[in-house]
């Protein structure tokens, strides 16, 4: 069984840019989450995605959006970049969304604001 | 709301020496509890988890931690640690809200295995 997978690895840009970042769920996952990994900040929640919707987002800016397409996978697009926005970005899977299911992390991309 | 408090930061431990993590949590409603990992340039793993029964959890890698409800914990622990077990460690919590999973982690504790 695939992993989630994340794409790129490592994206580099500069101050105002806009940045996209690709993630593609375990298979038969319908459950999306975005996380952003700052240094010292811990897991902060950003977004969550299940059967095509945004069912909740957390404590960001309306720069940070996503969306889910048919097959799950996932997409986050983050504008107007901040160099402050530089940090880990963290995907997840769930089977069904419900609470006793553990999410399934990707590696991760690594974003850098210049 | 739920919350997740891990107190400690960072651990350093002695390679073969046992290790515990602390983690509590605070919820109006009955939770689900999970320890994940993460190590370095890697997203997390799934240590253990507690959905319910028995109170003592065994996961992977020799870790256990055991489910306090009157103390609202959920520690971690390993009786030998190895150079291996260096990593972050993160507790969460995640429950059924309006239908949807809801999800929320610690802050995390980094382990620091010593030779």
């Amino acid at each position: 069984e695939a992993g989630v997978t994340q794409s790129p690895t490592h994206l580099i840009k500069t101050r105002g840019q806009q940045a996209t970042l690709r993630c593609s769920p375990i298979s038969g996952h319908t459950s999306v989450y975005w996380y952003q990994q700052a240094l010292g900040l811990g897991l902060q929640f950003l977004l969550w995605y299940d059967e095509g919707e945004e069912r909740n987002r957390g404590n960001f800016p309306p720069r940070f959006s996503g969306r889910q397409f048919p097959n799950y996978s996932s997409e986050l697009n983050v504008n107007a970049l901040e160099l402050e926005d530089s940090a880990l970005y963290l995907c997840a899977s769930s089977p069904y969304g419900q609470g006793n299911s553990p999410l399934h992390f990707g590696n991760g991309t690594r974003l850098t604001v210049t | 709301a739920q919350s997740v408090t891990q107190l400690d930061s960072q651990v350093p431990v002695f390679e073969e020496a046992p290790v515990e993590l602390r983690c509590n949590y605070s919820s109006s409603v009955s939770v689900y509890l999970f320890w994940y990992v993460q190590y370095p340039n890697q997203g997390l793993q799934l240590l253990l988890k507690y959905l319910s029964g028995s109170t003592l959890v065994k996961g992977i890698n020799g870790f256990e931690a055991e489910f306090n409800k009157s103390q609202t914990s959920f520690h971690l622990r390993k009786p030998s640690v190895h150079i291996s077990d260096t990593a972050e460690y993160f507790c969460a919590v995640s429950l059924n809200s309006g239908g949807y999973q809801k999800v929320t982690f610690g802050t995390g504790t980094k382990l620091q295995v010593i030779p």
